[in-house]
């Protein structure tokens, strides 16, 4: 994989349901993952930055997991509410290359009352 | 709010103007990154400047530049504009160069008319 790909592109759910993305990514040069949260008008949001195989971080009802030997990420968030509605980017962090972030297209999240 | 700051908010201007896009970035820390976001495309990336010497660089346009201040505020320059610049512009800003979260600005709306 050259591209940071995420599925699905959107995804609509009734308020209290659990759901999840997939993040795929370049496992080569591997440095960091990043999850970033992107509400409508607003700027990105930093949710996560993981940078070991096997790693999970939490933040109240959002979990990631992190898989760098076959190059993907999963999202969860649990019981969904309205207020969770944004588009949920990840980016590939390489090595050597400074800060330099490359992003995903994104998961649009509606979550329905 | 990020404490990451961009002005102007919104810039119109015509093709073949200049304009300069500004930044300062969260209190204490090093490294600023720009990025563009454009119809239909993903957050991109285009260059990154920490302590005020340039650190990596994405597809930047060379009609595109950019600089640190020894304030550590950045500025990008964008010159010979077209239409197809219009954009938002977004500044980021972490400490360093490391597997940091980045802290984005609110952006600048450009439209080139």
């Amino acid at each position: 994989i050259l591209n940071v790909e995420q599925s699905p592109q959107s995804l609509h759910v009734q308020e209290g349901d659990s759901t999840n993305f997939t993040c795929s990514f370049p496992s080569s040069n591997f440095y960091a993952l990043h999850w970033y949260r992107w509400e409508t008008a607003k700027s990105p949001e930093a949710l996560f930055v993981m940078t070991l195989n096997g790693d999970e971080k939490k933040k109240g009802r959002i979990s990631a997991t992190l898989n760098t030997k076959e190059g993907y990420s999963y999202l969860y968030i649990k019981g969904s509410q309205p207020e969770d509605s944004a588009t949920y980017l990840c980016a590939s962090h390489l090595g050597n290359q400074g800060g330099k972030l490359i992003f995903g297209q994104g998961t649009e999240l509606s979550v329905k009352p | 709010d990020s404490g990451v700051t961009q002005t102007p908010k919104h810039l119109i201007t015509a093709t073949g103007q200049r304009v300069t896009l500004r930044c300062s970035p969260r209190s204490g820390d090093l490294s600023v990154y720009w990025y563009q976001q454009s119809l239909d495309q993903g957050l991109q990336f285009l260059i990154q400047y920490y302590n005020g010497e340039e650190r990596a660089k994405g597809n930047i346009l060379e009609r595109f530049s950019a600089q640190q201040f020894p304030d550590l505020h950045s500025e990008l320059n964008l010159s010979s504009l077209e239409l197809g610049d219009s954009a938002l512009y977004f500044c980021a800003s972490s400490p360093g160069t490391g597997p940091y979260e980045q802290y984005f600005g609110p952006g600048t709306r450009l439209t080139v008319t």
